[in-house]
């Protein structure tokens, strides 16, 4: 079974410094990565996704995220967080199932 | 436009009743998801389904019942055998035959009172 880890509950930065939010998965083929954002109270938005070809995606809102093979990684990446961006973010998979699995949820708190 | 709508955005439950959740699209995706949120939990399936006229449950599905009658609603119903149904409901989408992001609701706050 298919299995995502965000190893960070809480994770404090300062406005304009830069900002990675780690994501490990767990699957056996190439798996279909996805990072969500949620607002207090809302739905889940996305932010950007991985499905093949360059390792390197970009999202919205002046995300990144590089996808690792070999570290089972999918981490999330802004150069410079505005204090817009604090938020929840979500690290996702699906794999042969078609059923989306989520991380627990990193809680990112942006300091002026 | 396009989109899911979950209704009610807040909703109060006495203990011993049970509620229905509302979920309707109309993005004419074929898979439709339930989660539970919890602080601290991330998203926990309850229910899904792939196709009209069949769900299968997930993780948590215990205390929940759903129905799929029409492609473009799939309603939750909270059971009183649900013993802690306090949490944000999360609805979601998918176009069906791959694998791309789920569109999701903005959710209901179920709060036993």
């Amino acid at each position: 079974a298919q299995s995502v880890t965000q190893p960070d509950i809480h994770i404090t930065v300062s406005e304009g410094a830069s900002l990675e939010l780690r994501c490990n998965y767990s699957y056996g083929a190439t798996p279909y990565l996805f990072w969500y954002v949620q607002s207090p109270g809302q739905g889940l938005q996305l932010l950007l996704k991985y499905f093949s070809g360059d390792t390197l995606v970009q999202g919205i809102k002046g995300f990144e995220a590089e996808f690792k093979r070999s570290q089972s990684s999918f981490n999330l990446r802004k150069p410079s967080v505005h204090w817009s961006d604090a938020a929840e973010y979500f690290c996702a998979s699906s794999g042969g199932s078609y059923i989306p699995t989520f991380g627990r949820g990193t809680s990112l708190i942006v300091h002026p | 436009d396009g989109g899911i709508t979950q209704s009610p955005k807040y909703l109060f439950r006495k203990e011993g009743q049970n509620v229905t959740l509302s979920c309707e699209q109309n993005l004419n995706h074929d898979a439709m998801y339930w989660y539970r949120q919890d602080p601290g939990q991330g998203l926990r399936l309850i229910y899904y389904s792939q196709i009209v006229n069949d769900f299968q449950k997930g993780d948590i599905a215990e205390g929940y019942s759903v129905s799929r009658e029409k492609k473009e609603s799939f309603p939750l119903t909270v059971t009183s055998a649900q013993k802690n149904p306090t949490a944000f409901y999360l609805c979601a989408s998918i176009p069906g035959g791959g694998h791309t992001e789920a569109f999701f609701g903005q959710g209901t706050r179920l709060t036993v009172v």
